[in-house]
C-alpha cells in the first residue's frame, strides 16, 4: 500500500537554527509532491510542490525541499527558523490511479520553535 | 472570493446518533474530498468524489456516507456505525489531474 514516512513527530528548535524534516514514500509510480503547513487554529496551507523538472523546489517564507528519486525522498529546508515558523508540517504524495487521483499525507511534524 | 465552506465549525453528538457535516465549495472545482485529521496520524481520506453522481471510498469509509448531487457540495455523515468518531474533518476541493488542493477550515466533531 502506498504510505508517507515523516521521520520526526516533534521538532523543537532555536530560533535562526536550521531546519530539516524528513519524508519517505512509497510507492513505485508517477508522483507529485506536496509539503503542507498547518498554523495554530488556521486552514492547511500549501508551502510548496514538486511535479517535474528541477528537483530542488523553492517555496514561500524561504522554505526549500529536493526530491531525490533514488531514495523516495521529499525533504523539506529551510536554513534559519522563526518563531512565526511554529507550526505542523506535513508531507503529501498525489497519486493517479485508475482515473483518480489521490493526495496522501504523512502523520505531520509537530515544530516548535523558541525564541 | 473563492473558497471552501464547511459548516458547522464545531458539533457535538451524542452516541447512536447520525450526524451530517456540510461542505461547500465555490470555486468550481470538479473533485472533492473528505479527510479526517487525528493527532500523530495526520489526514486520512475518507471518502472522495471526481464529478457529480460519484464518490470513492478511501482508506477509512467505514461507518461514513457522502452523496455528491451537486457540484458544488460534498456533505460527509458521521454514521452511529462509526466507533470512534471524534476527530477534526477536513474537506477539500481541486481541479481533477491537478496539483494541490484547496482545504476548508475544518470541522471538529466530538461525541458525548
Amino acid at each position: 500500500a502506498q504510505s508517507v514516512s515523516q521521520h520526526n513527530h516533534h521538532v523543537i528548535l532555536s530560533e535562526a537554527a536550521s531546519l530539516e524534516l524528513g519524508c519517505n514514500y512509497s510507492y513505485g509510480g508517477t508522483v507529485n509532491l506536496f509539503w503542507y503547513v498547518q498554523y495554530p487554529g488556521q486552514h492547511l496551507q500549501l508551502l510548496l510542490k514538486y511535479f517535474s523538472g528541477d528537483p530542488l523546489v523553492k517555496g514561500i517564507k524561504g522554505f526549500e525541499a529536493e526530491f531525490i528519486k533514488s531514495k523516495f525522498s521529499f525533504n523539506l529546508r529551510k536554513p534559519s527558523v522563526q518563531w512565526s515558523d511554529t507550526a505542523e508540517y506535513f508531507c503529501a504524495v498525489m497519486i493517479f490511479s485508475g482515473g483518480y487521483n489521490k493526495l496522501i499525507f504523512g502523520a505531520g511534524t509537530r515544530l516548535a520553535v523558541h525564541p | 472570493d473563492g473558497g471552501i465552506t464547511q459548516s458547522p465549525k464545531y458539533l457535538f453528538r451524542k452516541e447512536g446518533q447520525n450526524v451530517t457535516l456540510s461542505c461547500e465549495q465555490n470555486l468550481n472545482h470538479d473533485a472533492m474530498y473528505w479527510y479526517r485529521q487525528d493527532p500523530g496520524q495526520g489526514l486520512r481520506l475518507i471518502y472522495y468524489s471526481q464529478i457529480v453522481n460519484d464518490f470513492q471510498k478511501g482508506d477509512i469509509a467505514e461507518g461514513y456516507s457522502v452523496s455528491r448531487e451537486k457540484k458544488e457540495s460534498f456533505p460527509l455523515t458521521v454514521t452511529s456505525a462509526q466507533k470512534n468518531p471524534t476527530a477534526f474533518y477536513l474537506c477539500a476541493s481541486s481541479i481533477p489531474g491537478a496539483y494541490g488542493y484547496t482545504f476548508g477550515s475544518g470541522t471538529r466533531l466530538t461525541v458525548v
